[in-house]
């Protein structure tokens, strides 16, 4: 068990629907990242936070997504409207020193079914 | 942009026999290059890294991997796989200049056959 834990295991919503999935990250981490995985796919990069800092957005993060980590410890990501296109395998991840210095620690994942 | 290439698909290996798992990437700068693996049923877990230094970084499980910077590759080798090898094996890449993405191949997945 990597200690970082992810919560729904899996959420099946309709489209147009809001969902929010939390990550809870190995607890001294300071570093916490959101990766989505599709069918296929290696996991691509969502967003990342230092502390309560979100330091880095990709552009796959539209503005139906939002991701907070409000005190620096769990993390939440919304997808508000929520498409068919959105299915997918949404990852956590936590670090101590950054990728410089620390491996990641993955999460089990929210596997997200949009009907 | 960065990306990674893994060309092999799906491999399938009956066990003793020896591993090359294919990575290239695409960027000129410095790179901090990785595999991760993701057995049945479990999370991504790293393998190895490469920062600097010696090429040929041993990671866990009798896995290795060769850094060619000419040849922008990063194969990952095992020179006898076991039935427990059995997993998807993706390869990442970071640019070196303080962002903390990391850019993963679409992965290969290995089948060893008892």
């Amino acid at each position: 068990d990597t200690g970082v834990s992810q919560n729904p295991r899996h959420k099946i919503t309709k489209r147009g629907q809001n969902v929010t999935f939390r990550c809870d990250p190995i607890s001294e981490h300071n570093r916490l990242y959101w990766y989505r995985q599709t069918l296929g796919q290696g996991p691509e990069f969502l967003t990342y936070f230092q502390n309560e800092a979100q330091l880095e957005k990709s552009r796959l993060l539209s503005d139906r997504f939002s991701a907070e980590r409000p005190k620096g410890s769990f993390s939440t990501l919304e997808i508000q409207r929520t498409e068919q296109g959105d299915s997918a395998m949404y990852l956590c991840a936590s670090s101590l020193g950054g990728l410089n210095n620390e491996k990641l620690f993955f999460g089990s994942g929210t596997q997200l079914s949009v009907l | 942009a960065q990306s990674v290439s893994q060309h092999n698909h799906h491999v399938i290996l009956s066990e003793a026999a020896s591993l090359e798992l294919g990575c290239n990437y695409s960027y000129g700068g410095t790179v901090n290059l990785f595999w991760y693996v993701q057995y049945p049923g479990q999370h991504l877990q790293l393998l190895l890294k490469y920062f600097s230094g010696d090429p040929l970084v041993k990671g866990i499980k009798g896995f290795e991997a060769e850094f060619i910077k000419s040849k922008f590759s990063f194969n990952l080798r095992k020179p006898s796989v076991q039935w427990s090898d059995t997993a998807e094996y993706f390869c990442a890449v970071n640019t070196n200049f303080g962002n903390e993405k990391l850019t993963f191949g679409t992965g290969t997945r290995l089948t060893i056959i008892p």
